[in-house]
C-alpha cells in the first residue's frame, strides 16, 4: 500500500489485559513514530525508531508500555496491563530519514479499556 | 507537553471567507508543520516550513513563520465545507537528530455551506 497502516482500527479490552497494536510503515522509510492522542488534544510522541533501534523513548508513560521494531519495517506497540486511562488513539507515522522530513501518519487505532 | 498552543480553539466561518489560524511555541526548531484531521482519525499533512523559510504556500494554503515571535500562521483561502476539520501545528526541535513532533490542542474549523 502507498500509505502507513495500523491494524486493528479499533480494540476493546478489559482493564488489566495486555494489547498490541501494529503500524506497517511506508516502504524504504527508516523513520518511525507512536504517538498517543486523548480527546480534544493533540497527539503526544511517545517513542521513535530509527532503523530497528529506539533513538527515543521517552514519551513512553510508564515501563508498562513497549514498542519493537525488530526488522527495520513493521512495529509493534505493546501494553501490558491496561488500565482505563491508557484509553486513545494511537497514531503511527513515518518519515523517509528522520530529520527535516514529513512524518506521514497512518489512521490510528482506537483503543478503549473498559 | 504540548509546545504549540493554537489560536482561536474555535473557528466558524462561511463557505467563501478565509480562515486564519495562528500557532505559537516555545523552543528553537528545525521546522514547523500543520496538519489536518477529520473524525479524531489519521493526520493528514498539510505544509512544512523550515526554520530559515519566512512564507509557502500549497494551492489554496500559505503558511508564515516568524521566528523571532516564535509564531506561525495557516491561512486558507476561499474556504469550502470540506476544510471542516480540526487543525494542528506541530513543531520539529532543533536538538540534533531527534525528529520527534511536538503538537497543539488543535483549532476546530467549521465552515458553513
Amino acid at each position: 500500500g502507498a500509505g502507513v497502516s495500523q491494524t486493528p482500527s479499533n480494540k476493546v479490552t478489559e482493564k488489566g489485559k495486555y494489547v498490541e497494536l501494529r503500524c506497517d510503515p511506508i516502504s524504504g522509510h527508516t523513520a518511525l513514530y507512536w504517538y498517543r492522542q486523548s480527546l480534544g488534544q493533540g497527539p503526544e510522541f511517545l517513542i521513535y525508531f530509527q532503523g530497528t533501534g529506539a533513538a527515543d523513548d521517552s514519551g513512553l508513560p510508564n515501563d508498562r508500555f513497549f514498542a519493537v521494531r525488530p526488522e527495520g519495517s513493521v512495529s509493534t506497540l505493546k501494553i501490558q496491563r491496561t488500565e482505563r486511562g491508557d484509553s486513545a488513539v494511537y497514531l503511527c507515522a513515518s518519515s523517509f530519514s528522520g530529520v527535516q522530513e514529513t512524518q506521514y501518519f497512518g489512521p490510528g487505532t482506537r483503543l478503549l479499556v473498559l | 507537553s504540548q509546545q504549540g498552543e493554537e489560536d482561536p480553539q474555535a473557528l466558524s466561518i462561511q463557505e467563501g471567507e478565509n480562515a486564519t489560524m495562528n500557532c505559537s511555541y516555545k523552543t528553537s526548531i528545525n521546522n514547523l508543520q500543520w496538519y489536518r484531521q477529520n473524525s479524531g482519525r489519521g493526520l493528514v499533512h498539510l505544509i512544512l516550513i523550515r526554520s530559515n523559510e519566512r512564507e509557502k504556500h500549497s494551492g489554496r494554503l500559505r503558511v508564515t513563520l516568524d521566528t523571532s515571535k516564535k509564531s506561525s500562521s495557516l491561512l486558507i483561502t476561499a474556504s469550502r465545507a470540506a476544510d471542516t476539520a480540526s487543525y494542528f501545528c506541530a513543531t520539529e526541535p532543533n536538538t540534533g537528530a531527534n525528529s520527534k513532533l511536538t503538537f497543539g490542542k488543535g483549532i476546530t474549523l467549521s465552515v458553513r455551506p
